[in-house]
């Protein structure tokens, strides 16, 4: 059974617009919920993470919005910029297995 | 600024040959890993080790043999390559092992396998 699934697959936005990435994930102990983002030919990169006390984590115009009942969260690219365009894996991890895991990835591409 | 240092970065071999890949941190972390990036971009973790000593090592084929100095190093070797090895080896590390999700990866030991 995966534990973390990721939406969509790809995801086209122009510039400026608010690009959406979806995670859900299924064991309720995990405690920690970050976001990779990785570059053509660059390695992943840790984003932005946040933690279940929360349920909305900033960072300019990184947004992740945190929904602990129906176990989902999404990041939220506001103002989409042309060098966005990357891969961006969403992941779960937590101390019961102190295992991370990752989704599948989401390629989005801004276009000016 | 690069941290988790990997060599080589590129490597051509053909179907047999053995290969390894160095890793070394220098954030004084305790925890480090080897994942595979396949052509679709997925991420699959493959060993974990933590202050050297083994912890996770996932279903992966016997060829793949991890190796540890110290908790900075931490080396994979591959007996006997296979067409599907090719992908890109990726070595990660964190502070410790419960900090699992706050890795940091190097630039990556992209292998191809003619």
């Amino acid at each position: 059974q995966q534990q973390v699934r990721q939406s969509p697959q790809s995801l086209t936005v122009w510039e400026g617009e608010t690009a959406i990435l979806n995670c859900s994930y299924e064991d309720s102990t995990f405690d920690y919920f970050p976001w990779y983002h990785q570059f053509p030919g660059e390695s992943p990169a840790l984003l932005i993470a946040i933690r279940p006390v929360s349920n909305k984590k900033e960072d300019g115009r990184f947004t992740i919005f945190f929904n602990k009942r129906e176990k989902k969260f999404s990041l939220h690219i506001a103002d989409s910029q042309p060098g966005d365009s990357a891969t961006y894996f969403c992941a779960a991890s937590g101390n019961s297995n102190n295992r991370i895991f990752f989704g599948d990835g989401t390629q989005l591409v801004v276009k000016p | 600024e690069t941290a988790v240092f990997q060599t080589p970065n590129y490597h051509v071999t053909q179907v047999g040959n053995e290969v390894s890949f160095n890793c070394k941190q220098t954030l004084g972390h305790d925890t480090m890993y080897w994942y595979k990036q396949d052509s679709k971009k997925l991420l699959k973790i493959m060993f974990s080790y933590n202050n050297k000593q083994l912890i996770v090592n996932e279903t992966v084929p016997r060829r793949f043999s991890p190796q540890s100095s110290d908790k900075a190093h931490l080396n994979l070797r591959i007996k006997s390559v296979e067409p599907e090895d090719s992908a890109v080896y990726l070595c990660a590390s964190s502070s410790d092992w419960a900090n699992t999700g706050q890795l940091y990866f190097g630039e990556g030991s992209k292998l191809t396998v003619l």
